[in-house]
């Protein structure tokens, strides 16, 4: 199965930063990655989808690049709504597996 | 707008089974896959398989086959998840979702509120 590493594990930043996570893959999934957002209590939220493309409703300040294995997710701007935990998750092939998360936590 | 309600926590014994049933709104049930997921306490997602509303057929993880069965009532719009065979390490809570598009099993845009399974004894 594919193993996806995401990092930093934690990420402390303040209101208005630029917030980079990465995620690699441990082999290629060609575009086919996923974000997700992940607040305390509730369930996950689809933020990005095959990579760049924004999921319904998502803010621009959302963004995502990479092909391969090697992925980022950047939130351009973080207001305050955004501290939380992300995931990222691959479609290429079965299992579809996660990676561990990168938490976004307040500086 | 799109809804899936999952019923209650349960507590269960080692070695029990669970059944967590998920109920659909807002969309057309059959035709988006319907995948579960599960997150232990204070652990990441862990993908358990997908069902297909329409036909039935299901795909689960290598990791559950044998001790998960994913089943539908399509006249009353909800999915199932059943776990046997349960172990403490099983204590989870247990997520619904939906697939992003029509008649592909990839993303989840739309997630249960989630279900707490303890296993203990």
């Amino acid at each position: 199965e594919i193993v996806l590493t995401q990092s930093p594990a934690t990420l402390s930043l303040s209101p208005g930063e630029r917030a980079t996570l990465s995620c690699r893959a441990s082999q290629s999934v060609s575009s086919y990655l996923a974000w997700y957002q992940q607040k305390p209590g509730q369930a996950p939220r689809l933020l990005l989808y095959d990579a760049s493309s924004r999921a319904t409703g998502i803010p621009a300040r959302f963004s995502g690049s990479g092909s391969g294995t090697d992925f980022t997710l950047t939130i351009s701007s973080l207001e305050p709504e955004d501290f939380a935990l992300y995931y990222c998750q691959h479609r290429i092939n079965w299992p579809l597996t996660f990676g561990g998360g990168t938490r976004v936590e307040i500086k | 707008q799109v809804q899936l309600m999952q019923s209650g926590a349960e507590v269960k014994e080692p070695g029990a089974s669970v059944k967590v049933s998920c109920k659909a709104s807002g969309y057309t049930f059959t035709g988006y896959y319907m995948h579960w997921v599960r997150q232990a306490p204070g652990q990441g997602l862990e993908w358990m398989g997908w069902i297909n509303p329409t036909t039935g057929g299901t795909h689960y993880a290598q990791k559950f086959q044998g001790r998960v069965t994913m089943t539908r009532d399509t006249s009353l719009s909800t999915g199932y998840m059943e776990l046997s065979r349960l172990r403490s390490d099983d204590t989870a809570v247990y997520y619904c979702a939906k697939s992003r598009t029509w008649g592909e099993p990839y993303y989840f845009d739309s997630w249960g509120q989630g279900t707490l399974v303890t296993v203990s004894s």
